[in-house]
C-alpha cells in the first residue's frame, strides 16, 4: 500500500536549535517526495522537493532535506529554527509527474523563545 | 492567475443543503486536484482532473460528492446533501509542465455544515 508516515505530531523547538523532522514513505514506483509548509488559515506551501539526482535537496527558508532510499526516508532538517517557522509540516510522495500526492497526517513544530 | 484561486473562502451552510466550491488554477496547468483537510486527519485526496483524460474520482467518499471541470480550467466540487462530516477545508491545486509538474496549493475553503 501507498502511505506516508510522520511519526511526530508534535514537536517543540527552541529558537535557534536545529529541527529534523522525520518521513517515512511505501510507494511502489520511483518516489517523487515534497515537504509542505501550513501556517494556521493558509494553504499549503512548497518547502522542497525531490524528483532524482542529488539526494540531499535544499528549499527555501534555510530547509533541506535528504533522501534515503535504503530507509524510505526523506527527512526535513533545519541548522537553526525561527520563531516563524511554527507551523505544520507535511511529507507528501507522489509516482510520475503530475500524479496525485499521498500525504502524511503532518507534523505540528512549536518554537519556544 | 498568479496562484490557484478558491472560492467561496468560507461557507456555512445547513445540514442538507447542496454546496458548491470553486476553484481557478493557475493559468497553463493541465492538472487539477482536490483534496479535504480535516482536523487531525492530514490532507485527504478527492479527484484529480489531467487534460481530457477520465478523471480519477478514487478518493470521493461518497456519492454526493462530485466534480466537473469545464474547458479543461476551472473546476467544481459540489457536495449534495451536506452532512456535518462534510465539514472541512477543501483545497484544490494545480499542477503543468510550466512549473515543473510541482503541485501548487490554494488557500482553501472552510466549509462549516450546522
Amino acid at each position: 500500500a501507498q502511505s506516508v508516515t510522520q511519526p511526530d505530531i508534535h514537536i517543540t523547538v527552541s529558537e535557534g536549535a536545529s529541527l529534523e523532522l522525520r518521513c517515512n514513505y511505501s510507494y511502489g514506483a520511483t518516489p517523487y517526495l515534497f515537504w509542505y509548509v501550513q501556517s494556521p488559515g493558509q494553504g499549503l506551501q512548497l518547502l522542497l522537493k525531490y524528483f532524482s539526482g542529488d539526494t540531499l535537496v535544499q528549499g527555501i527558508k534555510g530547509f533541506e532535506a535528504e533522501f534515503k532510499r535504503s530507509q524510505s526516508s526523506f527527512n526535513l532538517r533545519k541548522p537553526s529554527v525561527h520563531w516563524s517557522d511554527a507551523a505544520e509540516y507535511f511529507c507528501a510522495v507522489g509516482g510520475q509527474a503530475g500524479t496525485a500526492l499521498i500525504f502524511g497526517k503532518g507534523t505540528t513544530l512549536s518554537v519556544s523563545s | 492567475g498568479a496562484g490557484v484561486s478558491q472560492s467561496p473562502s468560507n461557507k456555512v451552510t445547513e445540514k442538507g443543503k447542496d454546496v458548491e466550491l470553486r476553484c481557478d488554477p493557475i493559468s497553463g496547468h493541465t492538472a487539477l486536484y482536490w483534496y479535504r483537510q480535516s482536523l487531525g486527519q492530514g490532507l485527504e485526496f478527492l479527484i484529480y482532473f489531467q487534460g481530457n483524460s477520465a478523471p480519477d474520482k478514487s478518493g470521493l467518499p461518497s456519492d454526493r460528492f462530485s466534480a466537473e471541470r469545464t474547458g479543461g480550467s476551472v473546476s467544481t466540487l459540489t457536495i449534495q446533501r451536506t452532512q456535518q462530516e462534510d465539514s472541512a477545508v477543501y483545497l484544490c491545486a494545480s499542477s503543468g509542465s510550466s512549473s515543473g509538474n510541482t503541485i501548487y496549493f490554494g488557500e482553501g475553503s472552510w466549509l462549516t455544515v450546522v
